[in-house]
């Protein structure tokens, strides 16, 4: 099984809907990590979260809010979707060691019409 | 974070050694070199990263220029499966909390 797991891995929604992106990890790490990917860029951070109780905004953080349920639980929510929210979503985790490593999902391709 | 530069995109042909280079010429003393690949829409992936000594994995090879200020990612043997688009970061451990920081990398096409 992965080791990060998205749900869903496509979805299409139509502006207005609010829509929840979940993720799931069995690597016993702390820090978690909402990113986005629009064509031909990088990925851009959303939100971070280093344990439970810690929730903290990325780059681009403004129409998104998060929720960490629990140490394995990070999920994305669009209260409201807009057409500039289509793109690929990316959940990350790392441990707090000094590699820093990364390790990435699958991805949630959103389209929002 | 010290900025890193990278060239956009590079050819390689199969089964040839792949260099991918990086600029970060304001690199500090205790920042990191970190690389990763974005195989086509998957979630990145890490390869290799280094302080001021050349690191080789059973992945990559990474060679940091004795001042620092730049480094190369070689595939010594590229296949088609490493087309990507290749990461390079720069982070210091003394940066705390923050998260990497993704450019938007080098795509490498692998050509048979």
């Amino acid at each position: 099984d992965a080791d990060v797991t998205q749900t869903p891995r496509n979805r299409i929604t139509k502006t207005g809907k609010r829509i929840m992106l979940e993720c799931s990890q069995t690597k016993g790490h702390d820090r978690m990590y909402w990113y986005r990917q629009d064509p031909g860029l990088g990925l851009r951070l959303i939100y971070y979260s280093f344990d439970v109780k810690d929730i903290n905004k990325g780059e681009i953080s403004d129409g998104y809010s998060v929720s960490r349920q629990a140490q394995a639980k990070f999920s994305l929510s669009l209260e409201s979707a807009i057409p500039n929210q289509t793109a690929l979503y990316f959940c990350a985790t790392s441990d707090a060691g000094y590699s820093y490593e990364q390790y990435f999902g699958p991805g949630t391709r959103l389209t929002v019409t | 974070d010290a900025k890193t530069t990278q060239p956009p995109s590079m050819d390689c042909a199969e089964g040839r050694a792949a260099n991918l280079p990086c600029n970060h010429s304001t690199i500090s003393g205790n920042e990191y070199v970190y690389w990763y690949r974005q195989i086509h829409s998957q979630g990145p992936q890490y390869i290799i990263h280094g302080l001021k000594n050349n690191e080789t994995n059973e992945m990559a090879s990474l060679i940091i220029t004795e001042d620092r200020k730049s480094s190369t990612l070689i595939l010594p043997h590229a296949t088609l499966r490493d087309t990507a688009v290749y990461y390079c970061i720069v982070r210091s451990l003394n940066s705390g909390n923050t998260p990497l920081v993704f450019g938007k990398g080098t795509r490498l096409s692998v050509i048979a």
